[in-house]
């Protein structure tokens, strides 16, 4: 079974700093993993999506990289803002026919003006 | 705005009430879920829609009864819900249940039993 753990739980930051979240996950025979947002009282939005094949994605501040083999993914965000506070998800994908994404423990990130 | 919408965005119901949440979209999408999550817990799976047919049911109780009218609305029918349902229940929609696109999510129903 399918077991996700990110680290740190939470995180509380000055604006400017540049960050990295962290996601393991137990079992790397994944086709893809996807990092979300999820703000207060939200749904969830997608953040980037990286393929088994891909190593690193890619979207202005945010870059993710997946090491499969080792079962590790990470968030990296540059220079944070303030509106960049909500709890980060990270979700691997995987299944036959249909893919199943089991999500994180998920990381509330709080950055101060 | 999210480009999958949900109603309605609260509900408050009793153990006997039988009532339904809504999700809709318009993007096209043949995938369709619906997620549970509990307060400051991640999402977690309850049903898959693939082409208006259902996918996955990751044994849910069957006081869930989940519906695909058509390829853009997906319904979830409630009836004798227990108090430990009450949880925000989100809807997702992606372009096919295998495909390398990402999940869109609405904005979710928070549900509360009584």
């Amino acid at each position: 079974k399918q077991e996700v753990t990110q680290i740190p739980a939470a995180l509380s930051v000055p604006e400017g700093e540049n960050l990295v979240l962290n996601c393991s996950f137990t079992d790397s025979a994944i086709y893809n993993l996807q990092w979300f947002r999820q703000d207060p009282g939200k749904g969830l939005t997608s953040l980037l999506l990286i393929q088994s094949s891909q190593r690193e994605q890619t979207s202005g501040r945010l870059n993710a990289s997946l090491d499969k083999s080792s079962g590790r993914s990470t968030l990296y965000i540059a220079a944070s803002q303030p509106g960049d506070s909500a709890t980060y998800l990270c979700a691997p994908g995987r299944g036959s026919g249909t893919y199943k994404y089991i999500f994180g423990t998920g990381t509330r990130l709080k950055v101060l003006a | 705005d999210t480009e999958v919408t949900q109603t309605p965005k609260h509900l408050v119901m009793g153990m006997t009430n039988k009532k339904s949440l809504k999700c809709e979209q318009h993007m096209g999408h043949r995938a369709m879920y619906w997620y549970k999550q509990k307060a400051k817990k991640p999402p977690e799976l309850m049903f898959v829609y693939s082409y208006e047919k259902l996918s996955i049911n990751e044994s849910v109780p069957s006081r869930f009864s989940p519906e695909c009218p058509n390829s853009s609305l997906l319904n979830l029918h409630l009836h004798a819900l227990q108090p430990e349902d009450s949880a925000l229940y989100l809807c997702a929609s992606s372009l096919g249940v295998s495909s390398n696109q990402p999940q869109h999510f609405g904005d979710g129903t928070r549900l509360s039993i009584l």
